[in-house]
C-alpha cells in the first residue's frame, strides 16, 4: 500500500489530453514539493516535473504539473504513442522522514 | 550534469549480503545527494534511503533500517548501497539516483538486478 495514491491506469488517444492524479496527506503533498517521473519499459525513471510544476530542461511543455492542497496532478497534452509509460508521483513525507512514491499509473495510448 | 554507472547483476542466496556500486562522473560528486530506489519485478518504485555525498550523512526508510548501509568513497566518486540478510522478496532492480536539494532526482543509474534465490 503506497503512501501516495494514484489510479492504476489511464488511457487516451493521440492528440488528446490526459491527467494523472496523486493523492496524499498534510505530511507529504500538503507540506512539501511533488515530483513526477516517467518510466518507459525496461528503463530507469526520468524526472518530468520538479517542485510541483517546474519542467527540467529538455522536458516538452506538453507535460505540466499542478498541486492543490493534498493532491497533485500531471497533465499530458497532445498525447503521443511514445508517451505510453508508467508515471509516478513522489514527495517527501515529514512524518515518516522518508521520500514516498505513488503506486504508479500506466498510461496507454490507444 | 552527472552520469551514473552501476555495478553488474548479482545472484545471492537468502541470508547473504549484496553491495551495489554507483560510479558518478561529469560533475562535482560532493554537490549531490544520492538516493537509492528499488523496483521488484512488475512492481512500482520503492525508496530505500539517501546519502549526502559530501558529508556522508544518511537517512533510511524505516523498512530497511538495520539492514541497509549507504556509503561513498569521494576520491573515486562512487556511492555504495549494502543490503544484508537478503530474502527472496529483495529480488529487484536497484537504482541509484542523484539530485540537488529540492530539484528532484534528475540523474539515474542504469539499474542493477539483484536476484535472491536458494
Amino acid at each position: 500500500q503506497s503512501v501516495l495514491t494514484q489510479s492504476p491506469s489511464v488511457s487516451g488517444t493521440p492528440g488528446q489530453r490526459v491527467a494523472i492524479s496523486c493523492s496524499g496527506s498534510s505530511s507529504n503533498i500538503g507540506s512539501t514539493y511533488v515530483y513526477w517521473y516517467q518510466q518507459l519499459p525496461g528503463t530507469a525513471p526520468k524526472l518530468l516535473i520538479q517542485m510541483n510544476d517546474r519542467r527540467p530542461s529538455g522536458v516538452p511543455d506538453r507535460f505540466s504539473g499542478s498541486k492543490s492542497g493534498t493532491s497533485a496532478s500531471l497533465a499530458i497534452s497532445g498525447l503521443r504513442s511514445d508517451d505510453e509509460a508508467d508515471y509516478y508521483c513522489a514527495a517527501w513525507d515529514d512524518s515518516l522522514s522518508a521520500s514516498v512514491f505513488g503506486g504508479g499509473t500506466h498510461l496507454t495510448v490507444l | 550534469q552527472v552520469q551514473l554507472v552501476q555495478s553488474g547483476a548479482e545472484v545471492k542466496k537468502p541470508g547473504a549480503s549484496v553491495k551495489v556500486s554507483c560510479k558518478a562522473s561529469g560533475d562535482i560528486f560532493t554537490t549531490y545527494e544520492i538516493n537509492w530506489v528499488r523496483q521488484a519485478p512488475g512492481q512500482g518504485l520503492e525508496w530505500m534511503g539517501w546519502m549526502n555525498a559530501d558529508s556522508g550523512n544518511t537517512g533510511y526508510a524505516q523498512k530497511f533500517q538495520g539492514r541497509v548501509t549507504m556509503t561513498r568513497t569521494t576520491s573515486i566518486t562512487t556511492a555504495y548501497m549494502d543490503l544484508s540478510s537478503l530474502e527472496s522478496d529483495d529480488t529487484a532492480v536497484y537504482f541509484c539516483t542523484a539530485g540537488r536539494a529540492n530539484s528532484g532526482w534528475a540523474y539515474w543509474g542504469q539499474g542493477t538486478l539483484v536476484s535472491v534465490s536458494s
